[in-house]
């Protein structure tokens, strides 16, 4: 059964300062790796999307980066802002996905 | 990007009664969409796969006779929760599958926070 662990729980940094998100799994044998973001008492935002087949996607800030053969993947966010602030979470699986519990980001002005 | 609603976006409702929430995709026909069900500071754990025009698949530990799901269209896909206790709180996601040509993405509804009082 596949795990997804996500470190730190939370994470406090002022604004400005780039960041990394840890995500790891269980079963590398992954189909896609997903970042989402969750504002308090929302649904989920789509970040960043790694096909297995692939090691990074980049958007604006934030850079994800895969390694299945380690069961890791990182979100790497430059230049935190305020707006940043959220929950991060970490998902694995095609459609079915497989989440972790998150990381609660709050980036200080 | 394609949106998918749920409605109601928060519910409040006695235990014992049954509550129907429903997650609809807007401007995309979906013959899969997915249930996922979230506790206070814990991860979103997938309830079921809702398939269009049969039976939800629902995962390990999950009562289906509890949770129940219908998805009668290609843009609408319910579920409710029968007999609504404390503990069935909780925050519900919907998610739709959009597979149209080469296209094939998943989009996540809002939410919706019930709460059985």
């Amino acid at each position: 059964k596949q795990e997804v662990t996500q470190i730190p729980a939370a994470l406090s940094v002022p604004e400005g300062e780039n960041l990394v998100l840890n995500c790891s799994f269980t079963d590398s044998a992954i189909y896609n790796l997903q970042w989402f973001r969750q504002d308090p008492g929302k649904g989920l935002t789509s970040l960043l999307l790694i096909q297995s087949s692939q090691r990074e996607q980049t958007s604006g800030r934030l850079n994800a980066s895969l390694d299945k053969s380690s069961g890791r993947s990182t979100l790497y966010i430059a230049a935190s802002q305020p707006g940043d602030s959220a929950t991060y979470l970490c998902a694995v699986g095609s459609y079915q996905l497989t989440f972790g519990k998150g990381t609660k980001l709050s980036v200080i002005p | 990007g394609a949106v998918v609603s749920q409605h109601p976006s928060w519910v409040i409702c006695k235990s014992g009664t049954s509550v129907k929430i429903e997650c609809r995709s807007l401007d995309f026909q979906a013959t899969t969409m997915f249930w996922y069900r979230q506790f206070p500071k814990q991860s979103l754990m997938l309830m079921a796969t809702s398939n269009e025009g049969s039976k939800a698949t629902y995962e390990q530990g999950v009562e289906k006779d509890k949770f129940l799901i219908n998805h009668a269209s290609l843009t609408l896909s319910t579920l409710t929760v029968t007999s609504a206790h404390p503990e069935d709180s909780s925050f519900y996601i919907c998610s739709a599958r959009d597979r149209w040509g080469s296209r094939d993405e998943q989009y996540f509804g809002p939410g919706t926070r019930l709460t059985v009082t």
